[in-house]
Order: C-alpha cells, then sequence, then structure tokens
C-alpha cells in the first residue's frame, strides 16, 4: 500500500490565483482530513469528509473548498490564494470517524506571494 | 474549545538519557489520544494510539501513558538514539461534540547529541 499520497510537494502561487491540492490514500478509509501547520501554531483542521459525497467545515475552512467523489481522493481548492494561506498542508486519513488512528501523508509546502 | 500544551518546548539530551515529554489537554472528553513523530520537511508518523479506556501503550522503546481525569499523557522514550531527534506531537480527538479532528499541541522539538 502507498497509504496517504498528495502532490504536488511544493507549490508557489500568485495572490489570486487557484489550485487544487490532491489527496489519495489506497487503504479504503472512511475519513479524510485536511490540516494546515504553521510556525508557533500547530496543525489546524480546514475540512474532512466522513465518506463519499459528505464534507463539513474544521477550525479554520475560509478560503478552501473540498469535496468527496470517491472513497480514494479528498482535493483540496484555493479559489483566489492569498498570502495568509502560505503554509504546510497535510492530508490524513483512518478507517472510520473518531476512535481510529489517523495515518497522514508527507505535506504539501505552499508559498504565495 | 479543546486546547492542548506541549511541555517542554525543546529538549537536548545526551544518547542513552530515558526522558519524558508532557502532554496535557483541557477537556476530559476525548476519543483517543495520539502521539506522532515528525522529521524536519516530513509529514506524520503514528507513534502510539491510546483510547480513552486505556492507561498506557507501549511500543519498543516508547511508552505512552493517559490519565484522563487530570488531562495529561506521557511519552517515555528509554535509551534514547541520536535517531530519535525529531519533534514529536501530541493530538486529542474531542469526544464533546463539533468537527471531527484532532487538536494538536505545538510539539516538542527532541535532540539528543551524539
Amino acid at each position: 500500500n502507498a497509504g496517504v499520497t498528495q502532490t504536488p510537494k511544493f507549490q508557489v502561487l500568485k495572490t489570486g490565483q487557484s489550485m487544487t491540492l490532491q489527496c489519495a490514500q489506497d487503504m479504503n478509509h472512511e475519513y479524510m482530513s485536511w490540516y494546515r501547520q504553521d510556525p508557533g501554531m500547530g496543525l489546524r483542521l480546514i475540512h474532512y469528509s466522513v465518506g463519499a459525497g459528505i464534507t463539513d467545515q474544521g477550525e479554520v475552512p475560509n478560503g478552501y473548498n473540498v469535496s468527496r467523489s470517491t472513497t480514494e481522493d479528498f482535493p483540496l481548492r484555493l479559489l483566489s490564494a492569498a498570502p495568509s494561506q502560505t503554509s504546510v498542508y497535510f492530508c490524513a486519513s483512518s478507517y472510520g470517524r473518531k476512535p481510529y488512528e489517523q495515518y497522514f501523508g508527507p505535506g504539501t509546502r505552499l508559498t504565495v506571494t | 474549545k479543546q486546547e492542548v500544551t506541549q511541555i517542554p518546548a525543546a529538549l537536548s539530551v545526551p544518547e542513552g538519557e530515558n526522558l519524558v515529554l508532557n502532554c496535557s489537554f483541557t477537556d476530559s472528553a476525548i476519543y483517543n489520544l495520539q502521539w506522532f513523530r515528525q522529521d524536519p520537511g516530513k509529514g506524520l508518523t503514528s507513534l502510539l494510539l491510546i483510547q480513552s479506556s486505556q492507561r498506557e501503550q507501549t511500543s519498543g522503546r516508547l511508552n505512552a501513558s493517559l490519565d484522563k481525569s487530570s488531562g495529561r499523557s506521557t511519552l517515555y522514550i528509554a535509551a534514547s538514539q541520536p535517531g530519535d531527534s525529531a519533534t514529536y506531537l501530541c493530538a486529542v480527538m474531542y469526544s464533546g461534540g463539533g468537527a471531527d479532528g484532532l487538536t494538536f499541541g505545538k510539539g516538542t522539538h527532541l535532540i539528543i547529541q551524539p
């Protein structure tokens, strides 16, 4: 199993540009989520999904959209990038909701200029 | 709102020492607590998962304890090695409603001196 994969590894955007961060898992996990990691802040939950077709907001959802059309994929869209979205983004998955171990991808480092 | 605090923020010890990393959380309504390791520029590697009904979990030289009533967890690393150098993150899954996700501490940056 590849586990949780994320692409791209690095990305530089200009303010106002849009892009999609890709996340995929091959473990047949129902639950997937996105976090951002900023210096001195710890990881914070952006959006999550408890199954295909179901998504919900986390702690810091503004400026981001998600959808979950398949069990395997959970892309994160930045509609109009802002410098405040410069961060490292991590995708995670687990077998189900809440009591299960979370597995993280390698991250995408995004810089918005 | 659930908050997670990790102490110390940084720690540097000689190789071979046993050490303890601390994690505290403000609300005892949790499903579980998970310890992760993060190497520079890398993702998070899960080390240990403790369910709320458990008191401790062990994996090799690592032992994690959980005292839900006092809102504390410790990660004990025995016979530390230079390869243990990394940032260690503690995270809890809150059971009190709201978003389904982990609440993280800011981490302990650990350096093991050869």
